[in-house]
């Protein structure tokens, strides 16, 4: 089944505490992004990348890094968590670009 | 920052009744998406619409573009009780592999 998966899906956690949210995708996909979304807000891009070793900023990228060594894997990586960083992100991966995306179930952050 | 702006912000329809809603971007753009998303789930995409298309069709729904206005319309015909959902429209840029989404409309069809 094409999916993409995320990992925790519910994470509370208290700030400057570094942590990991993974995602994968078992499409072959060369496009993975990831979103917060915030109430009032909609989805609001952080990262994305066009391909393995290729990332770029979205349009909210303080406070986050994240890696693309393997196509499949899209690591969001929160090194010191403040809790401005409380959302809920998603993550995402298309064919080609940022079209007909695919997203993951969510994961939860809440940092005291 | 937001490129589409929603509206309306809620919708409350009757089964079977036409929903309309729109979205407003401020600048050029190459596509416009539109997705539903469940109950705080993982967005499902539903229709793209390229720059250079006026109207688009899938099933039940119909997405109009006119980049003159720099708006969109989703419709959705004959409504079920499964359209309950927030519907976000995207857009990308020329040149860009950003998406920018609105904030979104939460419709719901009452039974």
């Amino acid at each position: 089944e094409a999916q993409v998966t995320q990992n925790p899906r519910y994470l509370i956690t208290v700030t400057g505490k570094k942590l990991t949210v993974t995602c994968s995708q078992n499409m072959n996909h060369e496009y993975m992004s990831w979103y917060r979304q915030d109430p009032g807000l909609g989805l609001r891009q952080i990262y994305y990348s066009m391909n393995v070793e290729v990332t770029d900023k979205g349009d909210v990228p303080e406070g986050y890094k994240v890696s693309r060594k393997e196509k499949r894997n899209f690591p969001l990586i929160l090194e010191s968590p403040s809790p401005n960083q409380t959302s809920l992100y998603f993550c995402a991966s298309a064919r080609r670009g940022p079209f007909e995306q695919y997203f993951g179930p969510g994961t939860r952050l809440t940092v005291t | 920052s937001q490129q589409g702006e929603e509206d309306p912000q809620a919708l409350s329809i009757q089964e079977g009744e036409n929903a309309t809603m729109n979205c407003s971007y401020k600048t050029s753009i190459n596509n416009l998406q539109w997705y539903r998303q469940n109950s705080g789930r993982g967005l499902v995409h539903l229709i793209l619409i390229r720059s250079n298309e006026r109207e688009k069709h899938s099933g039940r729904l119909r997405v109009t573009l006119d980049t003159s206005k720099k708006s969109s319309s989703l419709l959705i015909t004959a409504s079920r009780a499964a359209d309950t959902a927030s519907y976000f429209c995207a857009t990308d840029a020329p040149n860009d592999y950003k998406l920018s989404f609105g904030a979104g409309t939460t419709v719901t069809v009452r039974a």
